[in-house]
């Protein structure tokens, strides 16, 4: 998948605990990316990075944070989990400067708040 | 709500046919039509994209049709194989601007 990392791949935690997803690229692509995916839903962004320290809000930011301390890692927090969070989470990366064109996902990351 | 609103939600073929999938938008800024195609347990991966100035764009047995001014789009695969077996989503975005929007995804099954 590109280069793409994601850990955990799979994960179970209660409602109300904090909870890190991490993605690690080796592309040295500028531009990180985190989706969840629900069904009738699609993907939609969470957050995303253009660079070391600048991250940006997407569409469903509301209970997440995120931190890019490295060009190759980009974190995502989930400071106290609900059951809402439960769902499938894809780190992107992207190799055209500017956009969000072309892609690249990595494997995704089942994420189940009980 | 959604801005990009795809259908059907699951389409069964038999091998050989031509499935088709519709993607209908509403922003009118968007300027990329990609679509991604995505296995069980993988991440999607980009199959075809296109730019309003076209009104079809090819890629082997991939094919999309655009319609600017219904704002619509839709794939097209020809002589479909169990391999193409997978979840299909389309998406629109701005140039230069990092929130693609997706479509709900249709489930494609190729029967052999």
């Amino acid at each position: 998948d590109a280069g793409i990392t994601q850990s955990p791949r799979h994960k179970v935690t209660e409602t109300g605990t904090p909870v890190t997803l991490r993605c690690h690229q080796t592309e040295n692509h500028r531009y990180m990316y985190w989706y969840r995916q629900d069904p009738g839903h699609g993907l939609r962004l969470i957050h995303y990075s253009y660079g070391v320290k600048d991250t940006d809000k997407g569409e469903v930011s509301d209970g997440y944070s995120v931190s890019r301390s490295k060009t190759e890692d980009f974190l995502l927090t989930l400071e106290s989990a609900t059951s809402s969070q439960t769902s499938v989470y894809f780190c992107a990366i992207s190799d055209i400067q500017g956009t969000n064109e072309k892609l690249f996902f990595g494997s995704g990351t089942q994420l189940s708040v009980l | 709500q959604q801005q990009v609103k795809q259908s059907p939600q699951s389409l069964i073929v038999q091998k050989g046919g031509i499935p088709i999938i519709n993607c209908a938008y509403e922003n009118t800024a968007f300027d990329y039509f990609p679509w991604y195609q995505q296995f069980p347990g993988k991440g999607p991966a980009l199959l075809i994209a296109i730019r309003p100035d076209v009104s079809e764009k090819k890629e082997g047995r991939f094919t999309i049709s655009f319609n600017k001014s219904a704002k619509q789009f839709s794939l097209h695969i020809m002589d479909s194989q169990p391999g193409d077996s997978a979840t299909y989503f389309c998406a629109a975005s701005k140039s230069f601007n990092n929130d693609m929007r997706f479509g709900a995804g249709t489930r494609l099954t190729v029967k052999p």
